[in-house]
């Protein structure tokens, strides 16, 4: 089945020791997406790789980085975790050719820094 | 901008009722998309059902369909014969079409459904 893969789903790191966390994704599409859902909230978009065109959303703070090598994969680095970022992240694709334009999430990473 | 706005933050139902969870949705465009995405405990979001602003009939899927009044901009869910497994946090969310736009989430609805 096509999906959406994150690894790991749980993820344990000191504060201030980089992380990375991975997606990648079997549907082919074009957008990825990697958000940030804090508990009992909606996620928040962090940005976004149209192909390999990066768009960071404006108040994603610059301790925030991403990488996409190819249309498979997409990566989100945090240079320096604080307490802050312990949240879940959440990795989505979408097509941009084809409406309706809806997304596709992964099984999310929860991030816990200690 | 785009706004959506969810007014109840937790609802529940007793299984096998029926529930209606409200959205509204604020954009001056006329073309757009509107979705509501499930995500259970487990945490993996995933879509329940979409709407076509330009469709005037109202999404179906299995026991889950929408009321979409675009002149009142208003799109709820109602989920009919209520099982344990819908229990779950409910996002109400809202595209405009053309090209990759971003989704634009509601706060949210938990809904709880009771034994």
């Amino acid at each position: 089945d096509a999906m959406v893969i994150q690894n790991p789903r749980y993820q344990v790191t000191q504060f201030g020791k980089p992380v990375t966390l991975s997606c990648s994704q079997t549907l082919n599409h074009n957008v990825m997406y990697w958000y940030q859902q804090k508990s009992s909230q909606a996620p928040k978009l962090l940005f976004h790789y149209y192909d390999k065109d990066f768009n960071n959303e404006a108040d994603t703070p610059d301790n925030f980085q991403s990488r996409r090598p190819n249309t498979s994969f997409c990566f989100l680095d945090i240079r320096s975790p604080g307490l802050g970022d312990a949240a879940m992240y959440l990795c989505a694709t979408s097509s941009r050719q084809a409406a309706p334009y809806e997304q596709y999430f992964g099984p999310g990473t929860r991030l816990t820094v200690t | 901008a785009q706004t959506v706005t969810q007014s109840q933050p937790e609802m529940s139902v007793q299984e096998a009722e029926t529930v209606t969870l409200s959205c509204t949705y604020d954009t001056s465009e006329s073309n757009y998309y509107l979705f509501w995405y499930k995500q259970p405990p487990s945490r993996q979001m995933i879509l329940v059902i979409r709407q076509e602003a330009y469709k005037q009939q109202n999404a179906t899927e299995n026991r889950f369909s929408v009321n979409f009044q675009k002149a009142a901009k208003s799109f709820s869910l109602k989920i009919s014969d209520s099982q344990l497994g819908d229990t779950a946090m409910y996002f109400c969310a809202f595209i405009l079409s053309g090209s990759a736009r971003q989704l634009t989430f509601g706060s949210g609805t938990q809904l709880t459904v009771l034994p």
